[in-house]
């Protein structure tokens, strides 16, 4: 079986310091691993994903993630912070392996609240 | 035009009709999803599809049914919608195992 914990329902940053959400898995192999965000009365939108190589993943708008196998952990970062940044943020894992269910198992999400 | 879309945006209803709801795809993804979404809860799996001839439950099938009527088509049914049916449904389509989801703008559906 395969879970995702986003262990903060809440994060709140100043506009202009650096974000950090966080987001821990558990899968039997080894892991793809997927950031998203949900604005207000809008669909998810896919922001950045770690399939392989590089531990430091870069996305859109200027976010990034970092793979850490040892610690089972893909946080979410981004170095200034956006009042427009303001969102739902989920972190989702599927296992690599399990190509016949290519089930992606969604954390509960963390509130990013950045404050002017 | 919306690469993934859902209808209705909003639907209210009362206990025990049957409702549907729809999601078309203009991505040519063989892969469509459909999830609830509840406060606290994330995202939950209700029923996935890899082509038209394949169907498979997820973690919450239990009062849903789908039908993939075309590779750009994937429908949810509730037979006898009930009131712990009240979120927000949302359909998602991907083109394989590696690649992220993209989901559609979301239907709120509530059961009265």
């Amino acid at each position: 079986a395969q879970s995702v914990a986003q262990p903060e329902d809440q994060v709140n940053v100043a506009e202009g310091n650096p974000l950090t959400v966080k987001c821990t898995y558990s899968v039997s192999g080894n892991p793809y691993l997927f950031w998203y965000v949900q604005y207000p009365n809008r669909g998810l939108q896919f922001l950045l994903k770690y399939i392989t190589g590089d531990n430091l993943v870069k996305g859109s708008y200027g976010f990034e993630a970092e793979f850490n196998k040892s610690q089972t952990s893909f946080h979410l970062k981004k170095p200034s912070a956006l009042v427009s940044d303001s969102a739902l943020y989920f972190c989702a894992v599927r296992d690599r392996a399990d190509t016949n269910a290519g089930k992606s198992t969604f954390g509960d999400g963390t509130t990013l609240t950045v404050k002017p | 035009d919306a690469d993934v879309t859902q209808t209705p945006r909003n639907r209210i209803t009362k206990t025990g009709k049957r409702i549907m709801l729809e999601c078309s795809q203009t991505k040519g993804h063989d892969r469509m999803y459909w999830y609830r979404q509840d406060p606290g809860l994330g995202l939950r799996l209700i029923y996935y599809s890899f082509d038209v001839k394949d169907i498979n439950k997820g973690e919450i099938s239990d009062g849903y049914s789908v039908s993939r009527q075309a590779q750009a088509k994937f429908s949810l049914s509730l037979e006898s919608a009930i009131p712990n049916q009240t979120a927000l449904y949302f359909c998602a389509t991907s083109p394989g195992h590696g690649n992220e989801q993209f989901f559609g703008p979301g239907t709120r559906l509530t059961v009265l």
